[in-house]
């Protein structure tokens, strides 16, 4: 079945850096657009970044804009999100989630998250 | 940046009830509306796109409606798995943002 996995949350230092993995099944990765999406327990999610089917377009939310970077490699159907430079307001769950199409903005397939904590 | 502001925040309601949720952007973004719905400790789940589409699979008793910057979410007949908390969000122009939420709960 069509299904999104998340690894590579943690507790990391502020300063430090984390690469966030979201492995795709059950459709072909290389023909949709892919987000990440944060959120504060207790608070309504956040749109980080978007990477188009191909990788030929990215953008960024502007509270993270120079300090992550979205990859995506078609032949591992791997989504990635590097994460440098990390504050303490950049603790959340991360999911990855799955676009409509190449690049609609409608996210219709979620992973169930992996949590990140920036603290010292 | 587009600004979603949902309303109201909270609301309480009980098994058969219709309830509507409302959804206001700060400029016009079209039909580019979805609504979400999010049960704790689990990621949201697509109900409605393009303001009034319905998701495959889910109930009938959901619809959506609206154009330009108002849009609501109905819930008739109201089921106790209903019980969530809701989310719009714009996907007109990145950065594509959410509403702060309305927590249905039980009455």
């Amino acid at each position: 079945q069509v299904q999104l996995v998340e690894s590579g949350g943690g507790v990391v230092q502020p300063g430090g850096s984390l690469r966030l993995s979201c492995a795709a099944s059950g459709f072909i990765f290389s023909t949709f657009g892919m987000h990440w999406v944060r959120q504060v327990p207790g608070r309504g999610p956040e749109w980080v970044a978007f990477i188009r089917n191909d990788g030929s377009n990215e953008h960024y939310a502007e509270s993270v804009k120079g300090r992550f970077t979205i990859s995506r490699d078609n032949y591992k159907n791997t989504l990635y999100l590097q994460m440098s430079i990390l504050r303490p307001e950049d603790t959340a769950d991360y999911y990855c989630a799955r676009d409509f199409d190449a690049y609609t903005a409608r996210f219709e397939i979620w992973g169930q998250g992996t949590m990140v904590t920036v603290s010292s | 940046d587009i600004q979603m502001t949902q309303s109201p925040s909270s609301l309480s309601a009980s098994v058969g009830d219709t309830v509507t949720i409302t959804c206001r952007a700060s400029q016009s973004i079209s039909s580019y509306l979805n609504w979400y719905q999010q049960k704790p400790g689990v990621a949201p789940n697509l109900l409605i796109y393009a303001a009034s589409n319905l998701q495959s699979g889910v109930p009938s008793r959901f619809s959506g409606s609206g154009s330009g910057t108002d849009f609501t979410l109905t819930i008739s007949s109201l089921q106790p798995e209903d019980f969530a908390t809701y989310y719009c969000q714009q996907s007109y122009s990145s950065p594509y943002n959410f509403g702060q939420g309305t927590k249905l709960e039980i009455k």
